[in-house]
Parts: structure tokens; C-alpha cells; sequence
């Protein structure tokens, strides 16, 4: 079956860090861009970060650049999102997503981070 | 890195067509032909639904279709059902050096 698998999420105080992990499977991972899109409670969608297959190009949303890091391992079909100096603001479900040519075709359940002292 | 721009909330009886539009600027909708479209149910994940303006992928019925002009783009839904009462959400390609995308407000679109 074809899916993407989010973990990692929690409860975590501001200024500290987070790491999500996102599990693919059903497809060839290492063909595909990756990126982490978030949706803040009862908000729209924001695309957070993408990766290029083969790691080669990355990108950032101007509200997490210089604090949030996008890496994958082909590997072990996974993405990863290292969230460091976490505001209240970040506070998400922190959706997954397989890259198309420049779209999402595939999303994952997501996982929730909260950001609360 | 601004929203692009969507309607808060549309609405329209079954059977009937309702457009959902998607303005941004010459350096994200405007200046790229990839434009997507994506459909959320409460408590459930985005779908897309279009790419590409107007390309749907396999499994997403005709009645959707898309469409650009300039810096904006729409989204139309014809023999709308109660099923297509969802969130709607544009969202367009905006980098040139590096990966960059925006995604517009969300519509809740209504069937009534």
C-alpha cells in the first residue's frame, strides 16, 4: 500500500526542539522530491519544507528558516524535520507530503506538535 | 512568501456549479503553470485534486476542472454533490533559484 507515516510529534516547551520522522512505502522513495507542509489548529495549510530526491536542493519557509532542517534517507524511505528553537506559533499538525513535479500527490495522516509552556 | 488570496467561503445547491478562484502575483501564479488544487474533509488529510492549472489526476472525477488567467487561477466544480462539501485550498509553485510554494487561505465551500 502506498502511504506516508508521520511521527514524532508532542508536547514541547518553547525554545526547545523536536525531531519528525516520516515513514514511506508502497513506492520508490529516492525518485521523488519530498516536503513537510503544516496546519495550524482550525488555520489553512503551509508549506513548512521540501527536499530534492536526491538531497541536492532544499527549501524553506521565510516563518522556519534558520530553524527548522529538512534531510531524508533514501535508505530507509524516510524524511526527517529537525525543529529547533520552537515558538508557539509552530504549533501544527505537520502533514508529510510525496512531491509530483511541483505538486503533493501523496499525504500522510499527520503529527501534531504543540508548542506550550 | 504572501497567501495567495481565496474566497473565505462559497456555497451552491446540488446539481449546480460553483467557481473558486485563487489570485496571486506575477511571481507565483502568474508566473508559473503550476498551480494545484487541493480538497480537505474535516479531520482528514489534503487530496489533490488538480495540478498542473488544469491536469487531474487519475481517480478524481470531471466534475473538477481548473483554469488560469494572468494571476489568477479558479477552480471549477460542476454537478456539485453533497460529498464535495469540503475545504479547498490553491496552491502555486513560487520558486526560481530554490524550492519555494504558497498555498492560498482555504474556501469552505458549502453544498446546501
Amino acid at each position: 500500500e502506498v502511504q506516508l507515516v508521520e511521527s514524532g510529534g508532542g508536547l514541547v516547551q518553547p525554545g526547545r526542539s523536536l525531531r519528525l520522522s516520516c515513514a514511506a512505502s508502497g513506492f520508490t522513495f529516492d525518485d521523488y522530491a519530498m516536503h513537510w507542509v503544516r496546519q495550524a489548529p482550525g488555520k489553512g495549510l503551509e508549506w513548512v519544507s521540501g527536499i530534492s530526491w536526491n538531497s541536492g536542493s532544499t527549501g524553506y519557509a521565510d516563518s522556519v528558516k534558520g530553524r527548522f532542517t529538512i534531510s531524508r534517507d533514501n535508505a530507509k524511505n524516510s524524511l526527517y524535520l529537525q525543529m529547533n528553537s520552537l515558538r508557539a506559533e509552530d504549533t501544527a499538525l505537520y502533514y508529510c507530503a510525496k512531491g509530483g513535479f511541483l505538486y503533493f500527490d501523496l499525504w500522510g495522516r499527520g503529527t501534531l506538535v504543540t508548542v506550550s509552556s | 512568501q504572501s497567501a495567495l488570496t481565496q474566497p473565505a467561503s462559497v456555497s451552491g445547491s446540488p446539481g449546480q456549479s460553483i467557481t473558486i478562484s485563487c489570485t496571486g502575483t506575477s511571481s507565483d501564479v502568474g508566473g508559473y503553470n503550476y498551480v494545484s488544487w487541493y480538497q480537505q474533509h474535516p479531520g482528514k488529510a489534503p487530496k489533490l485534486m488538480i495540478y498542473d492549472v488544469s491536469k487531474r489526476p487519475s481517480g478524481v472525477s470531471n466534475r473538477f476542472s481548473g483554469s488560469k488567467s494572468g494571476n489568477t487561477a479558479s477552480l471549477t466544480i460542476s454537478g456539485l454533490q453533497a460529498e464535495d462539501e469540503a475545504d479547498y485550498y490553491c496552491c502555486s509553485y513560487a520558486g526560481s533559484s530554490t524550492l519555494d510554494w504558497v498555498f492560498g487561505g482555504g474556501t469552505k465551500l458549502t453544498v446546501l
